[in-house]
């Protein structure tokens, strides 16, 4: 059974960095599948963050792209999410997630198995 | 970006209706399509992919159908466990996007 679990700071302060880090368990990262980040603000709809490839390769949304960089640590089988200069209005729940690759697709598909979030306040 | 806008944004519905849901993106996704339900205070959990494809363990009153721009999510008989926010979203381009949900309560 596949589970992830996200942990990190749930307080951040304005323009410091928010760092969040996803273990896998059940599943080995480098053997196949992206693998990503999608946060909700309270009471509003889903928004997707970006995604890595298990050989390394990450695709970002551009409303985030500069801010924000996933990577994976195959030793420890968990993948991380650091995301910068942050403001109020990244206060959300982060999900981190996997997504089975699609044929000529980049960036994966569906996301088929979730960590239960974590609430991530940015606030002084 | 593609833009995935679902409708309506709310409805309740007695328990055995059949319920539907529209989601209509911004240009041709051909069938990249999936669909997802998330309960109040949990994690989205995957339901539909390809627009059609039942995951599996998914109960077979859920379906979906569609192509191209046009999208439909089916509850064919509502159950009060079905209680909750459904979203589609498209992975036919990047950034991935979703629909802004739809909440579905019983009347």
């Amino acid at each position: 059974q596949v589970q992830l679990q996200e942990s990190g700071p749930r307080l951040v302060k304005p323009s410091e960095t928010l760092s969040l880090t996803c273990a896998v368990s059940g599943y080995s990262i480098s053997s196949g599948y992206y693998w990503g980040w999608i946060r909700q603000p309270p009471g509003k709809g889903l928004e997707w963050i970006g995604n890595i490839y298990h050989g390394g390769s990450s695709y970002y949304n551009p409303s985030l792209k500069s801010r924000v960089t996933i990577s994976v640590d195959t030793s420890k089988n968990q993948l991380s999410l650091k995301l910068t200069s942050v403001t109020a209005a990244d206060t959300a729940v982060y999900y981190c997630a996997r997504l089975p690759a699609a044929p000529g697709f980049f960036g994966g598909s569906y996301f088929d198995y979730w960590g239960q979030g974590i609430l991530v306040t940015v606030s002084s | 970006d593609i833009q995935m806008t679902q409708s309506p944004s709310s409805l309740s519905a007695s328990v055995g209706d059949r319920v539907t849901i529209t989601c209509q993106a911004s240009q041709d996704i051909s069938n990249y399509l999936n669909w997802y339900q998330q309960k109040p205070g949990k994690a989205p959990k995957f339901l539909i992919d390809g627009a059609s494809n039942l995951e599996t363990g998914v109960p077979s009153r859920f379906s979906g159908s569609g192509s191209g721009t046009d999208f439909t999510f089916t509850i064919s008989s509502l159950q009060p466990e079905d209680v909750a926010t459904y979203y589609c979203q498209q992975y036919a381009n990047l950034p991935l996007t979703f629909g802004g949900g739809t909440n579905v309560e019983i009347k």
